[in-house]
């Protein structure tokens, strides 16, 4: 089946850890996308990727890292620089920049 | 800023229509007006896109108004299953613009 897939489902760490959330797809996409939701709010964009090893800041990219070494995959670090990590991280995918999107199930991220 | 702008809340019953609007005021002439929803602790699901034109798929319509400030999502039976947030979203392909969601529409559906 194509898709794209997160993982894990749930995870927890320690302040001051990094962590690194996993991001596949199969879909054959060339853009890949990270995002960030809290409670009650939407969806806040962390990173972006256009094609493989490329890879451009959104809106809250400060305390993430990502890299980019093959077009299947997209994984996002969280650094103990991030301030507030506890979020619910979703990746997605789509053919390129600025068409429909699909999104994974999401990794819920909880610091303490 | 999400460029659109929504109502927080919406109620139905089930198996009536339901209709949700979507203000873009500023929208420019070559961006695309694309709905996603989302459900409880899931990601979001593509519902439908378009520019000018209306446009149908199985899943709902979307009403686009002449003048393009503003689109309707249509859900022509709501079931239970429809109850989620529902996103409406300005996309500029040729700008490469990302989707950048705003607060969304909480859709409630009543037995």
């Amino acid at each position: 089946d194509g898709g794209i897939t997160q993982s894990p489902k749930y995870l927890f760490r320690k302040e001051g850890q990094n962590v690194t959330l996993s991001c596949e797809q199969n879909l054959n996409h060339d853009a890949m996308y990270w995002y960030r939701q809290d409670p009650g709010q939407g969806l806040r964009l962390i990173y972006y990727s256009q094609i493989v090893n490329d890879f451009q800041k959104g809106d809250i990219a400060e305390g993430y890292s990502v890299s980019r070494e093959k077009k299947e995959s997209f994984p996002l670090t969280v650094t103990s620089a991030q301030k507030n990590p506890t979020a619910f991280y979703l990746c997605a995918s789509s053919i390129k920049v600025g068409t429909e999107a699909f999104f994974g199930q999401g990794t819920r991220l909880t610091v303490v | 800023d999400a460029k659109t702008t929504q109502p927080n809340s919406m109620e139905s019953n089930e198996e009536e229509p339901v209709h949700l609007p979507c203000n873009h005021s500023t929208i420019s002439g070559t961006d695309y007006i694309h709905w996603y929803r989302q459900l409880p602790s899931q990601g979001p699901e593509y519902v439908i896109h378009g520019l000018t034109s209306n446009v149908n798929n199985r899943m709902a319509s979307l009403a686009i108004a002449e003048d393009r400030k503003s689109s309707t999502l249509i859900l022509h039976r709501a079931t239970l299953r429809d109850a989620a947030v529902y996103y409406c979203i300005r996309m500029n392909n040729n700008a490469g613009n990302m989707l950048t969601f705003g607060g969304g529409t909480r859709l409630m559906v009543k037995p």
